[in-house]
């Protein structure tokens, strides 16, 4: 059964600070990983799609890789702001038409 | 291009009664999925349709239901409301259920 965590579950950085939020997944068979981010009381926003043959996409001051052998992923934000302040989830697709989500990063940077 | 439409986004009910969700997609987008999100359980799925077909469901009670519509537009309903569907019911839509979601703003519910 896949299974998706995210670690830490929150983390709160000065403004300017370069991070990493991480996401692992228990089954390796995966289609495609796929980053959001929810504002509180909002829907979510996509933010990078990761393909299973793809190791890495960008996306502005965002970076997301992925390492399937090892049920791994990670976002990196560059330059953070306090805009950036947000839920951060991550989802995989075991290839049944759903996707499995983590909990969730809770970000906040502050300025 | 406008983004997935999801109808009402605030509504409270009692236990007993039924309610009818909406959720219309990306123009173009054939798959529409249902999750439910709630604070003990993060997001879980409810189902996916493409071309007005279920093609999977999750695990949750045949109270849940849903369809979807020859022009995409899809619908969820809950019978006999229990005070623990009370949730953020979040649609989400995609080219084909494989290029990613893309989700609306959610509908609300709270069950007194």
């Amino acid at each position: 059964k896949q299974e998706v965590t995210q670690i830490p579950a929150a983390l709160s950085v000065p403004e300017g600070e370069n991070l990493v939020l991480n996401c692992s997944f228990t089954d390796s068979a995966i289609y495609n990983l796929q980053w959001f981010r929810q504002d509180p009381g909002k829907g979510l926003t996509s933010l990078l799609l990761i393909q299973s043959s793809q190791r890495e996409q960008t996306s502005g001051r965002l970076n997301a890789s992925l390492d399937k052998s090892s049920g791994r992923s990670t976002l990196y934000i560059a330059a953070s702001q306090p805009g950036d302040s947000a839920t951060y989830l991550c989802a995989v697709r075991p290839g049944t038409y759903k996707y499995i989500f983590g909990t969730g990063t809770r970000l906040k940077v502050l300025a | 291009k406008a983004g997935v439409t999801q109808t009402p986004r605030y509504l409270i009910k009692t236990r007993g009664q039924q309610v009818t969700l909406s959720c219309s997609p990306i123009s173009g987008h054939r798959s529409v999925s249902w999750y439910q999100q709630t604070p003990g359980q993060g997001l879980q799925f409810l189902f996916e349709y493409f071309s007005e077909t279920q093609r999977n469901k999750g695990n949750f009670p045949g109270r849940f239901s849903g369809r979807q519509f020859s022009n995409s537009r899809s619908e969820m309903n809950v019978s006999t409301l229990e005070l623990g569907d009370s949730a953020l019911y979040l649609c989400a839509s995609s080219l084909d259920g494989a290029w990613g979601l893309f989700f609306g703003e959610g509908s609300r519910l709270t069950v007194l």
